[in-house]
Order: structure tokens, then C-alpha cells, then sequence
């Protein structure tokens, strides 16, 4: 089946760890982004890349890293810079030109 | 700054009930325009795309006003099963780069 994998659905993170989440697509999009979701609120853009090997900060970039090493693939770190990193995650990607974004199921993180 | 106002509702209706929804956008040159619902903890899945002036599909109609910058979703005979947070999405950035999302409408249908 087609679509957008995110994992793990649930995360835990300890003080000072960094922590990844994976995101994989096999529909062949050019773009990928990452958001977050905090309760009650909207979506807000942490990363996004329209190309390999090119991405682009967002809105709240601060304490978190990502790569673009293949097409398929855009996996977001959680750096221990990032002191509230409690929040639902969910990476999309986009077809070119104006399409939508599809989502993936997203990953649950909290703080142990 | 950039700027997606939903008003977050909720919205409490009868089966069977119309009710409209509207979001407004500050970015004049944005290009593209979605409606996503979202489930109770769930992701975000695209609802319709809104095109030109508008888009119909089924019981939900989507309408785009350039002018006054709003566009507003329409739900007919509203279900059960409608009862959801329903997002609009707005793009800015070159080539429609990315979206700005509003905060969501929350709607509940009860029978």
C-alpha cells in the first residue's frame, strides 16, 4: 500500500536524551515536512524539504535536526535543546506544484 | 505575519443540520486552500481541496472568496459520524512551499 509510515506511534524521552522519529514514503513525493501538535492547538512547521539533500526551517526549528539523505525518507531528531519536546508529531508530504499534503499517522512523545 | 483564523467553535448540532464554518488568511497571494478533518487524536486527512471560487463533494461544499480572503466548508444533513475537528489549510512560500494551518473547528453532531 501507498502512504506515509511514521514510528514509533509512541515515544519516551529521558532528560538530556536525543531522540529520533522516523518518517517513510514510498508515494514518490518531491517534498516532506514535519509539525507539531500540542493540545487544543494548530499544526505548527518545525522542518520541511522539497529536495534531497535540501530542507528548510519553519516556525519552531529550535531544538530539533533533520536529514535528507534519500527521497523516502525525512527522520526528525528531538534534541535535548528542545525543553518542551511533549507533543504529537506528524510528518506529511506533498506532491509537486499545489497539491495537499497527506499525512502520516504521527508519534506521541512525552518526557519520562 | 502570516495568519489562519478558524473560529474553534464548537459547534453543537442536530443530526440533519447545515452548518457552515469559515477561516480567514491574511497572505493575499496565497494560491492553494484544503480542508482537513481531524479525529480525536488522530492525523489530519484531507477533506476536500478548494478550487477557484469552489468545490463540492456529496453533502460538503467548500467556497473560496479572494476579496474579502475566507473560505468557508458547508456540511448538509450532518452525521454522527461528521463530529470532528475540521483544520483549514493555507499555503505560502514559493510554489506553495508549505501550509499554514488554523487552529481547527471543533463539531459535534448529536442525535
Amino acid at each position: 500500500d501507498g502512504g506515509i509510515t511514521q514510528s514509533p506511534k509512541y515515544l519516551f524521552r529521558k532528560e538530556g536524551q536525543n531522540v529520533t522519529l522516523s518518517c517513510e514514503q514510498n508515494l514518490n513525493h518531491d517534498a516532506m515536512y514535519w509539525y507539531r501538535q500540542d493540545p487544543g492547538q494548530g499544526l505548527r512547521l518545525i522542518y520541511y524539504s522539497q529536495i534531497v539533500n535540501d530542507f528548510q526551517k519553519g516556525d519552531i526549528a529550535e531544538g530539533y535536526s533533520v536529514s535528507r539523505e534519500k527521497k523516502e525518507s525525512f527522520p526528525l531528531t528531538v534534541t535535548s535543546a528542545q525543553k518542551n519536546p511533549t507533543a504529537f508529531y506528524l510528518c506529511a508530504s506533498r506532491d509537486f506544484g499545489n497539491q495537499p499534503q497527506h499525512f502520516g499517522d504521527g508519534t506521541r512523545l512525552s518526557i519520562l | 505575519r502570516k495568519e489562519v483564523e478558524q473560529d474553534p467553535g464548537p459547534f453543537n448540532v442536530p443530526e440533519g443540520a447545515t452548518v457552515a464554518f469559515n477561516c480567514t488568511y491574511s497572505n493575499s497571494a496565497s494560491q492553494s486552500f484544503f480542508w482537513y478533518r481531524q479525529d480525536c487524536r488522530k492525523e489530519p486527512k484531507l477533506l476536500m481541496s478548494v478550487y477557484s471560487s469552489g468545490n463540492e463533494d456529496g453533502r460538503f461544499t467548500a467556497q473560496l472568496n479572494r476579496a474579502s480572503q475566507y473560505i468557508s466548508l458547508l456540511i448538509r444533513d450532518s452525521k454522527l459520524s461528521d463530529s470532528a475537528t475540521y483544520l483549514c489549510a493555507v499555503n505560502y512560500g514559493q510554489a506553495g512551499t508549505a501550509l499554514i494551518f488554523g487552529k481547527g473547528t471543533t463539531l459535534s453532531v448529536s442525535s
